[in-house]
């Protein structure tokens, strides 16, 4: 939805595995965040992306969680080793930049861990 | 202290009647706000920012912000079933990510 492409929508793995979730915008939008929705949580910020600059990592829960943005479009979230705890829908957001810009988000992928 | 509280309802009106959702926050820095729209299962869809003190307008939908206070609000006038959802406050205050409280289940009843 809101011009952000998220895929898989849905993913069901095992326990330990490693999973990349992608998210692709569309061109023009600077910004591009991830963030975790777990069940009855708020919306948890996890990494941003504005343009070249280096991303703000300070919302990545642990070390398996890493995060990437290729040519300043695409971008991959990839979780290592997975936990039960990861299980959650991952939501990819994009804005025009700035603090005062409005996030839109895509429709996300829910992921559960077995 | 959570930094955006709202009451997580569930929250009923009959259709047609008004509608009022609030949200508190803790930071004082806060400078942007926005209201989100989240359907069961769906991702959160953007109904309304508002950054100064007042009202903001747009359609059926009021957004009120007092940062003395450190409250937004959204109305909701004419309310439908189809608004039937959790509604999402949300600010930005020194960074860039978004602060979210945890929503407010509406439900418009017919």
């Amino acid at each position: 939805g809101a011009g952000v492409s998220q895929s898989p929508s849905n993913k069901v793995t095992e326990k330990g595995k490693d999973v990349e979730l992608r998210c692709d915008p569309i061109s023009g939008h600077t910004a591009l965040y991830w963030y975790r929705q777990s069940l009855g949580q708020g919306l948890e910020f996890l990494i941003y992306f504005q343009g070249n600059s280096a991303p703000d990592k300070s919302g990545l829960p642990s070390d398996r969680f890493s995060a990437e943005r290729t040519g300043g479009s695409v971008s991959t979230l990839t979780i290592q080793r997975t936990q039960q705890e990861d299980s959650a829908v991952y939501l990819c957001a994009i804005s025009l930049g700035g603090r005062d810009q409005p996030q839109h988000f895509g429709d996300g992928t829910r992921l559960s861990i077995l | 202290q959570k930094e955006v509280e709202q009451n997580s309802g569930p929250l009923s009106v009959p259709e047609g009647a008004i509608a009022s959702l609030n949200c508190t926050y803790s930071d004082r820095v806060s400078q942007s706000f926005f209201w989100y729209r989240q359907y069961s299962g769906k991702s959160p869809e953007l109904i309304m920012s508002i950054y100064s003190n007042g009202d903001k307008e747009d359609g059926r939908f009021t957004a009120q912000l007092n940062k003395a206070s450190q409250y937004v609000s959204l109305l909701i006038r004419d309310s439908q079933p189809s608004d039937s959802a959790t509604y999402l406050c949300a600010l930005s205050n020194s960074g860039y990510a978004l602060n979210f409280g945890k929503g407010t289940s509406l439900l418009v009843t017919p």
